[in-house]
């Protein structure tokens, strides 16, 4: 089955505490891409690749990193959570980042203390 | 800049009403529209996109939307709602030459028995 796949579903840790957030998608396809959803704020995008080690800063990239070694995986790294951090997570894929729109994991719920 | 806003926060319904969710994106030469539906506790799901050609496009669950360049907008709609509808939906856009796509804030819509 054609999917994304986060992993975890849900994560609670404390201030400062480095986590991962890992993504792999198993379609080939070029681009990927981490969002967050906040209340209110609808869907804000924090990194985006376009194809192996390519990236780039979306719109709240503060705070994260990201890196693509492998075409499947696109890991997403916080150095040192913090609670304003505290969000659902969302990676995406798409065959060419517009003509095909994005295939969506089913989310990270992150709560940082 | 990209830019969409999704004109109703919230729209209640009743069961086999009609149904219309307005989207409104700022002008450009050429862009790429989709609407997705996130059901709770999941991830997004492509609903139905506009890239080129008619410019009435049908997509999946019996929604269509129809994109006016003119008034610049991408409005969804169902002529009879079920309540297996209720959910939330995004409008997005993707502006050519860009390298990533613009969601709106979302719009709950709750169909009521």
């Amino acid at each position: 089955e054609a999917q994304v796949t986060q992993n975890p579903r849900y994560l609670i840790t404390v201030t400062g505490k480095k986590l991962t957030v890992t993504c792999s998608q198993n379609m080939n396809h070029e681009y990927m891409s981490w969002y967050r959803q906040d209340p209110g704020l609808g869907l804000r995008q924090i990194y985006y690749s376009m194809n192996v080690e390519v990236t780039d800063k979306g719109d709240v990239p503060e705070g994260y990193k990201v890196s693509r070694k492998e075409k499947r995986n696109f890991p997403l790294i916080l150095e040192s959570p913090s609670p304003n951090q505290t969000s659902l997570y969302f990676c995406a894929s798409s065959q060419d980042g517009y003509n095909y729109g994005y295939t969506f994991g089913s989310g990270t719920r992150l709560t940082v203390v | 800049a990209q830019s969409v806003t999704q004109l109703d926060s919230q729209v209640p319904v009743f069961e086999e009403a009609p149904v219309e969710l307005r989207c409104n994106y700022s002008s450009s030469v050429s862009v790429y529209l989709f609407w997705y539906v996130q059901y709770p506790n999941q991830g997004l799901q492509l609903l139905l996109k506009y890239l080129s050609g008619s410019t009435l496009v049908k997509g999946i669950n019996g929604f269509e939307a129809e994109f006016n360049k003119s008034q610049t907008s991408f409005h969804l709609r169902k002529p009879s709602v079920h309540i297996s509808d209720t959910a939330e939906y995004f409008c997005a856009v993707k502006y050519q030459g860009a390298g990533k796509s613009t969601f709106g804030d979302g719009t709950t819509l709750t169909v009521k028995p």
